[in-house]
């Protein structure tokens, strides 16, 4: 069964940082980019981050530019989220996805179901 | 940065009947268009790609047309487990890959 599994998450304080893990499990996620998703309480979703299936691209959002780093294990089979700086704004349930697409990119064929970071004092 | 403008922000619809949404593109995306499905507390499920082509397992009631800047998703015969909310998403010029904003399809 082809399946994500986000973890990491939690409650952290403003300038603090949090790694947040996904595993797959039911294919190899070394055959595709894989991106990052946020969606902030109430809100719609944010495309947050991206990384190519060999891990030679990485593209971010403004919004977490230079704050926050994706990178992934293909040995392990998961794909890892940076956060470092936290702010407030950077609230929100954080899911991976899979990028179907395999020369170009394409549409999000498999989501996690999500890990919930919370940034207060 | 494509700006993706979905309407309406909710759609009343009785169930059996057929909903109409809107996605438009601040500039063409070509048919580089998906739709998505997300329920309360759930992930997104991929609905449509390439602007009409359903994924896997989606029922047949659920269709997408459309191409440059205008694009519209359409639920034959609403299901009780289709009131959620919809998502449009532009992959053709990245990054940022963007998302409108949602529309809601609540019970009439």
């Amino acid at each position: 069964q082809v399946q994500l599994v986000e973890s990491g998450g939690g409650v952290v304080q403003p300038g603090r940082s949090l790694r947040l893990s996904c595993a797959a499990s039911g294919f190899t996620i070394r055959s595709y980019a894989m991106h990052w998703v946020r969606q902030a309480p109430g809100k719609g979703l944010e495309w947050a981050a991206v990384i190519w299936d060999d891990g030679s691209n990485k593209y971010y959002a403004d919004s977490v530019k230079g704050r926050f780093t994706i990178s992934r294990d293909n040995s392990m089979n998961t794909l890892y989220l940076q956060m470092n700086s936290l702010r407030a704004e950077d609230t929100a349930v954080y899911y991976c996805a899979r990028d179907f697409g395999h020369e170009l990119p394409d549409a999000f064929d498999v989501w996690g179901h999500g890990t919930m970071v919370t940034v207060s004092s | 940065e494509i700006v993706m403008t979905q309407s309406p922000a909710t759609l009343s619809v009785s169930p059996g009947e057929r909903a109409t949404l809107s996605c438009r593109a601040s500039q063409s995306v070509s048919f580089n268009l998906a739709w998505y499905q997300q329920k309360p507390g759930q992930a997104p499920i991929l609905l449509i790609y390439g602007a009409s082509t359903r994924a896997t397992g989606i029922p047949a009631r659920f269709s997408g047309s459309g191409s440059g800047t205008e694009f519209t998703l359409f639920i034959n015969s609403l299901q009780s487990e289709d009131f959620a909310f919809y998502y449009c998403q532009q992959y053709n010029n990245w990054p940022p890959w963007t998302f409108g904003q949602g529309t809601k399809v609540e019970i009439k």
